[in-house]
Protein backbone atom coordinates (compact mmCIF):
# COMPACT_ATOMS: atom_id res chain seq x y z
CA UNK A 1 0.00 0.00 0.00
CA UNK A 2 1.48 3.36 -0.43
CA UNK A 3 2.14 5.47 2.34
CA UNK A 4 3.49 9.88 1.13
CA UNK A 5 5.06 11.60 4.35
CA UNK A 6 5.50 14.64 4.41
CA UNK A 7 8.76 16.82 6.73
CA UNK A 8 8.17 18.68 7.97
CA UNK A 9 5.18 18.57 9.96
CA UNK A 10 5.15 22.88 10.70
CA UNK A 11 7.70 25.35 9.39
CA UNK A 12 7.88 28.87 10.33
CA UNK A 13 10.17 31.22 8.46
CA UNK A 14 10.78 34.72 8.31
CA UNK A 15 9.14 37.03 5.20
CA UNK A 16 12.17 36.29 2.08
CA UNK A 17 13.29 33.58 3.40
CA UNK A 18 13.87 30.87 0.76
CA UNK A 19 12.51 26.74 1.82
CA UNK A 20 12.18 23.78 1.31
CA UNK A 21 8.96 21.25 1.69
CA UNK A 22 9.56 17.45 1.05
CA UNK A 23 7.30 14.82 0.24
CA UNK A 24 8.55 10.61 0.25
CA UNK A 25 6.60 7.70 -0.61
CA UNK A 26 7.02 4.13 -0.87
CA UNK A 27 5.83 2.95 -3.91
CA UNK A 28 7.74 4.38 -7.28
CA UNK A 29 5.27 2.92 -9.44
CA UNK A 30 3.31 6.30 -9.79
CA UNK A 31 1.92 8.26 -13.12
CA UNK A 32 2.68 11.80 -11.44
CA UNK A 33 2.96 13.75 -8.14
CA UNK A 34 1.22 16.84 -7.65
CA UNK A 35 1.40 19.65 -5.27
CA UNK A 36 -1.63 21.60 -3.52
CA UNK A 37 -2.14 24.26 -1.18
CA UNK A 38 -4.88 24.12 1.14
CA UNK A 39 -6.07 27.64 2.98
CA UNK A 40 -7.90 26.89 6.29
CA UNK A 41 -11.43 25.38 5.98
CA UNK A 42 -11.08 25.12 2.26
CA UNK A 43 -10.99 23.04 -0.57
CA UNK A 44 -7.52 22.25 -2.95
CA UNK A 45 -5.51 24.53 -5.10
CA UNK A 46 -3.44 22.68 -7.15
CA UNK A 47 0.40 23.69 -7.93
CA UNK A 48 2.39 21.77 -10.19
CA UNK A 49 1.79 18.80 -11.54
CA UNK A 50 5.37 16.59 -11.78
CA UNK A 51 4.85 13.41 -14.58
CA UNK A 52 6.80 10.36 -13.75
CA UNK A 53 9.18 11.20 -16.57
CA UNK A 54 10.19 14.53 -15.35
CA UNK A 55 12.43 15.63 -13.03
CA UNK A 56 11.08 18.83 -12.22
CA UNK A 57 8.25 21.81 -12.69
CA UNK A 58 8.34 25.69 -12.05
CA UNK A 59 5.67 28.21 -11.86
CA UNK A 60 6.72 31.44 -10.70
CA UNK A 61 8.44 31.35 -7.34
CA UNK A 62 7.88 27.73 -6.98
CA UNK A 63 9.93 24.85 -8.28
CA UNK A 64 9.31 21.11 -7.41
CA UNK A 65 11.50 18.26 -8.37
CA UNK A 66 11.02 14.54 -8.09
CA UNK A 67 13.05 11.41 -7.94
CA UNK A 68 10.97 8.26 -8.61
CA UNK A 69 13.36 6.01 -7.91
CA UNK A 70 14.18 7.15 -4.76
CA UNK A 71 10.53 8.05 -3.91
CA UNK A 72 11.20 11.63 -3.06
CA UNK A 73 9.77 15.16 -4.20
CA UNK A 74 10.54 18.70 -3.05
CA UNK A 75 8.96 21.82 -3.24
CA UNK A 76 11.21 25.00 -3.40
CA UNK A 77 9.86 28.28 -2.44
CA UNK A 78 11.63 31.32 -3.45
CA UNK A 79 11.44 34.64 -1.60
CA UNK A 80 8.64 33.42 0.50
CA UNK A 81 5.65 36.14 1.41
CA UNK A 82 2.56 35.84 4.29
CA UNK A 83 0.67 35.30 1.76
CA UNK A 84 2.43 31.95 0.95
CA UNK A 85 0.98 30.62 4.66
CA UNK A 86 -0.87 27.51 4.09
CA UNK A 87 -0.59 23.95 4.50
CA UNK A 88 0.80 22.25 0.92
CA UNK A 89 0.16 18.99 0.36
CA UNK A 90 1.97 16.76 -2.19
CA UNK A 91 0.17 13.04 -3.51
CA UNK A 92 1.17 10.71 -6.43
CA UNK A 93 -1.30 8.92 -8.70
CA UNK A 94 -0.54 5.24 -8.24
CA UNK A 95 0.34 3.11 -11.07
CA UNK A 96 0.25 -0.08 -9.41
CA UNK A 97 -0.91 -2.31 -6.24
CA UNK A 98 -4.02 -1.50 -4.18
CA UNK A 99 -3.90 1.82 -4.50
CA UNK A 100 -4.16 2.38 -8.54
CA UNK A 101 -5.61 5.20 -10.10
CA UNK A 102 -5.87 6.65 -7.17
CA UNK A 103 -4.32 9.77 -5.25
CA UNK A 104 -2.05 9.16 -2.02
CA UNK A 105 -1.83 11.88 0.10
CA UNK A 106 0.90 12.96 2.35
CA UNK A 107 -0.53 14.89 5.79
CA UNK A 108 0.70 17.98 4.63
CA UNK A 109 3.33 20.64 5.89
CA UNK A 110 2.09 23.89 7.89
CA UNK A 111 3.35 26.69 6.38
CA UNK A 112 3.44 30.17 8.10
CA UNK A 113 5.85 32.78 6.68
CA UNK A 114 5.67 36.09 9.31
CA UNK A 115 5.90 39.36 8.41
CA UNK B 1 -15.93 27.44 -16.88
CA UNK B 2 -15.61 28.71 -12.62
CA UNK B 3 -13.88 25.39 -11.76
CA UNK B 4 -14.93 21.73 -9.44
CA UNK B 5 -18.47 23.41 -7.70
CA UNK B 6 -19.39 21.74 -4.02
CA UNK B 7 -22.80 21.98 -2.64
CA UNK B 8 -23.70 23.10 0.47
CA UNK B 9 -20.30 24.74 2.00
CA UNK B 10 -21.22 23.55 5.63
CA UNK B 11 -23.76 21.40 6.94
CA UNK B 12 -25.03 20.77 10.40
CA UNK B 13 -26.93 17.37 10.82
CA UNK B 14 -28.27 15.80 13.62
CA UNK B 15 -26.64 12.11 14.52
CA UNK B 16 -29.49 9.65 12.80
CA UNK B 17 -30.17 12.00 9.64
CA UNK B 18 -29.42 11.66 5.91
CA UNK B 19 -27.83 14.48 3.93
CA UNK B 20 -26.46 14.81 0.14
CA UNK B 21 -23.92 16.79 -1.46
CA UNK B 22 -23.49 17.79 -4.59
CA UNK B 23 -20.37 18.37 -6.67
CA UNK B 24 -20.34 19.82 -10.50
CA UNK B 25 -17.38 19.12 -12.02
CA UNK B 26 -15.21 21.11 -15.09
CA UNK B 27 -16.99 21.11 -18.02
CA UNK B 28 -15.89 17.85 -20.13
CA UNK B 29 -13.93 15.91 -17.53
CA UNK B 30 -14.38 12.51 -17.44
CA UNK B 31 -12.82 11.83 -14.11
CA UNK B 32 -14.54 12.20 -10.89
CA UNK B 33 -12.98 11.68 -7.37
CA UNK B 34 -14.51 11.85 -3.92
CA UNK B 35 -12.05 12.43 -1.27
CA UNK B 36 -12.82 12.84 2.99
CA UNK B 37 -10.48 15.26 4.81
CA UNK B 38 -10.40 14.86 8.72
CA UNK B 39 -8.65 17.67 10.95
CA UNK B 40 -4.72 17.82 10.34
CA UNK B 41 -4.92 14.63 8.02
CA UNK B 42 -4.63 14.48 4.06
CA UNK B 43 -7.47 13.55 1.88
CA UNK B 44 -8.39 9.69 2.22
CA UNK B 45 -10.34 8.50 -1.21
CA UNK B 46 -13.98 7.47 -0.93
CA UNK B 47 -14.90 6.93 -4.91
CA UNK B 48 -14.41 7.76 -8.22
CA UNK B 49 -16.09 7.51 -11.36
CA UNK B 50 -15.16 7.51 -15.39
CA UNK B 51 -18.04 9.00 -16.59
CA UNK B 52 -21.16 7.48 -15.42
CA UNK B 53 -19.25 4.01 -14.09
CA UNK B 54 -18.45 4.17 -10.44
CA UNK B 55 -15.49 2.18 -10.84
CA UNK B 56 -14.44 1.75 -7.41
CA UNK B 57 -15.14 2.27 -3.69
CA UNK B 58 -12.92 2.52 -0.73
CA UNK B 59 -13.43 0.10 2.04
CA UNK B 60 -13.70 3.47 3.90
CA UNK B 61 -17.43 3.75 2.64
CA UNK B 62 -19.78 2.13 4.75
CA UNK B 63 -23.00 0.71 3.08
CA UNK B 64 -24.26 3.89 4.45
CA UNK B 65 -22.20 5.87 1.30
CA UNK B 66 -23.49 5.95 -1.85
CA UNK B 67 -22.66 8.48 -4.93
CA UNK B 68 -24.03 8.45 -7.88
CA UNK B 69 -23.19 10.31 -11.38
CA UNK B 70 -26.13 10.33 -13.71
CA UNK B 71 -24.98 11.28 -17.61
CA UNK B 72 -21.54 11.53 -16.34
CA UNK B 73 -22.11 15.77 -15.28
CA UNK B 74 -22.39 16.41 -11.76
CA UNK B 75 -22.40 13.73 -8.56
CA UNK B 76 -23.94 12.96 -5.29
CA UNK B 77 -22.52 11.37 -2.46
CA UNK B 78 -24.90 10.67 0.33
CA UNK B 79 -24.62 9.25 3.43
CA UNK B 80 -27.55 7.81 5.75
CA UNK B 81 -27.85 7.48 9.46
CA UNK B 82 -25.39 10.15 9.87
CA UNK B 83 -22.78 9.51 13.09
CA UNK B 84 -20.45 11.19 14.52
CA UNK B 85 -17.34 9.85 12.72
CA UNK B 86 -18.73 10.96 9.85
CA UNK B 87 -17.97 14.88 10.78
CA UNK B 88 -15.37 16.05 7.65
CA UNK B 89 -14.60 17.87 4.94
CA UNK B 90 -16.39 16.08 1.82
CA UNK B 91 -14.05 17.00 -1.17
CA UNK B 92 -14.83 16.05 -5.01
CA UNK B 93 -12.11 16.69 -7.66
CA UNK B 94 -12.16 16.43 -11.07
CA UNK B 95 -9.58 15.28 -14.43
CA UNK B 96 -10.38 15.81 -17.95
CA UNK B 97 -8.02 12.44 -18.08
CA UNK B 98 -6.55 9.66 -16.36
CA UNK B 99 -2.26 9.65 -16.25
CA UNK B 100 -1.12 12.61 -17.54
CA UNK B 101 -3.31 15.07 -16.24
CA UNK B 102 -4.30 17.34 -13.11
CA UNK B 103 -6.74 16.78 -10.46
CA UNK B 104 -8.53 20.01 -9.65
CA UNK B 105 -10.24 20.07 -6.58
CA UNK B 106 -13.70 22.00 -5.57
CA UNK B 107 -13.81 24.03 -2.53
CA UNK B 108 -15.47 20.83 -0.48
CA UNK B 109 -18.42 20.44 2.05
CA UNK B 110 -17.90 20.54 5.74
CA UNK B 111 -20.13 18.46 7.65
CA UNK B 112 -21.04 18.67 11.15
CA UNK B 113 -22.93 15.86 12.65
CA UNK B 114 -24.39 16.91 16.21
Amino acid sequence: KQEVTQIPAALSVPEGENLVLNCSFTDSAIYNLQWFRQDPGKGLTSLLLIQSSQREQTSGRLNASLDKSSGRSTLYIAASQPGDSATYLCAVLNAGGTSYGKLTFGQGTILTVHP
Amino acid sequence: DTGVSQDPRHKITKRGQNVTFRCDPISEHNRLYWYRQTLGQGPEFLTYFQNEAQLEKSRLLSDRFSAERPKGSFSTLEIQRTEQGDSAMYLCASSPGFTLTEAFFGQGTRLTVV
